[in-house]
């Protein structure tokens, strides 16, 4: 069965912490992706990657970072949390060709207090 | 960015055919329709695309508009498991080998049983 883990369903930090948030996919997939979704505004696109090393902005990406140093894992990261990244985050993955089909993971509650 | 509508919130009563209605005027020649779907506490769930052609799968069918204007999802028969916030998305190329996906606000389905 497809995969997409995420390392933890739920996350609680302070402002100004550096947050990491892992997304790993067991699918040999080439894309991956990171959203964040609010009540009212639906999921945003924050960072995708469809290589290795590789990262393109999405739609919101002032105030975060990403990492793929590895093809199954993907990591965001909060350089500095503030309490307006309070949100849900989903990482998602894809092939590069085909049906373009995204597979999510169960997504993390991150609290920024 | 081409962009959708949906409406806010549909019901529908258990066992009957739900009709999911998406606008997309701006659409262009190259743009695919993708449904996704998000049940209560989970990621978005992949449920079926196309590009010109009405299309059929395990799930439900896409009636695809032949101005490819808007489009309908089809659930042939609603059960209280396909009670979740559907969206409409256009995918859009984004060059170097990657796309993306934008997310609207959705339609919340309700199955009443």
């Amino acid at each position: 069965d497809v995969k997409v883990t995420q390392s933890s369903r739920y996350l609680v930090k302070r402002t100004g912490e550096k947050v990491f948030l892992e997304c790993v996919q067991d699918m040999d997939h080439e894309n991956m992706f990171w959203y964040r979704q609010d009540p009212g505004l639906g999921l945003r696109l924050i960072y995708f990657s469809y290589d290795v090393k590789m990262k393109e902005k999405g739609d919101i990406p002032e105030g975060y970072s990403v990492s793929r140093e590895k093809k199954e894992r993907f990591s965001l990261i909060l350089e500095s949390a503030s309490t307006n990244q309070t949100s849900m985050y989903l990482c998602a993955s894809s092939l590069l060709q085909g049906s373009y089909e995204q597979y999510f993971g169960p997504g993390t509650r991150l609290t920024v207090t | 960015d081409a962009k959708t509508t949906q409406p806010n919130s549909m019901e529908s009563n258990e066992e009957e055919p739900v009709h999911l209605p998406c606008n997309h005027s701006t659409i262009s020649g190259t743009d695919y329709i993708h449904w996704y779907r998000q049940l209560p506490s989970q990621g978005p769930e992949y449920v079926i695309h196309g590009l010109t052609s009405n299309v059929n799968n395990r799930m439900a069918s896409l009636a695809i508009a032949e101005d490819r204007k808007s489009s309908t999802l089809i659930l042939h028969r609603a059960t209280l498991r396909d009670a979740a916030v559907y969206y409409c998305i256009l995918l859009a190329y984004s060059g170097a080998g990657s796309y993306q996906l934008t997310f609207g606000k959705g339609t919340k389905l309700s199955v009443i049983p």
